[in-house]
């Protein structure tokens, strides 16, 4: 079985200052990792992506990731809050055995104070 | 706009009525999905197809549930005899695969908001 925890729902932070949303993950199998961020009224993006390659990721917006197979995490940073990065952010985990579907974290809510 | 679309945004119905949705794809994709996400929880899977055939489905996909893609085109996803449970915002999505490839981005619409009153 797979799944995804993520540490923290919410999330504040002042714009200009350092992002951290945490995520632990479980998988029997070798897995592929994502973020995938959720505005209000649009549909998920993908930020960035995890497939057994490189393990520090770097995505759109400034964002990266790294996977830590020891620790089993794959936490979202970025260096620089902006305001637009105010979103719901997902942790997803997807079995590299064929299987199709993703498994979504819960979410953390990101608020970016002025 | 070349992304996926979903039709109706939003769909309020009494309880007991039948819905049914409909998802357009990115043309060129010949791998759809079906997601549910209820409030203050990330999507959680319900369906997929390739092509026309559908591959698998969730324990989440009652009888009362239903999904077709037929020609591998576009999908509908049809609830009957709706619950007050089944009020949440139902996303689909699409991704180019091949039989070999295992990772597909996949590509998500805005999704169709459900209220069952």
């Amino acid at each position: 079985a797979q799944s995804v925890t993520q540490l923290d729902s919410h999330v504040s932070v002042s714009e200009g200052t350092p992002v951290l949303l945490r995520c632990n993950y479980s998988s029997s199998y070798s897995p592929s990792l994502f973020w995938y961020v959720q505005h209000p009224n649009k549909g998920l993006q993908l930020l960035l992506k995890y497939t057994s390659a490189a393990t520090l990721v770097k995505g759109i917006n400034g964002f990266e990731a790294e996977f830590k197979k020891s620790e089993t995490s794959f936490h979202l940073t970025k260096p620089s809050a902006h305001m637009s990065d105010a979103a719901e952010y997902f942790c997803v985990v997807s079995m590299d055995t064929g299987r199709r579907a993703l498994t979504f974290g819960s979410g953390t809510r990101l608020q970016v104070q002025p | 706009d070349t992304g996926v679309s979903q039709d109706p945004r939003h769909k309020i119905t009494k309880r007991g009525q039948n819905v049914t949705f409909r998802c357009d794809p990115i043309s060129e994709h010949n791998r759809l999905y079906w997601y549910r996400q209820t409030l203050g929880q990330g999507p959680e899977f319900l369906t997929y197809f390739q092509n026309e055939a559908q591959l698998e489905k969730s324990r989440l996909l009652s009888d009362r549930f239903s999904a077709e893609r037929p020609k591998g085109s576009f999908s509908t996803l049809e609830i009957q005899r709706t619950e007050q449970g089944d009020s949440a915002m139902y996303l689909c999505a699409s991704s180019f695969g091949t039989s070999g490839s295992s990772y597909n981005e996949q590509f998500f619409g805005p999704g169709t908001r459900l209220t069952v009153l």
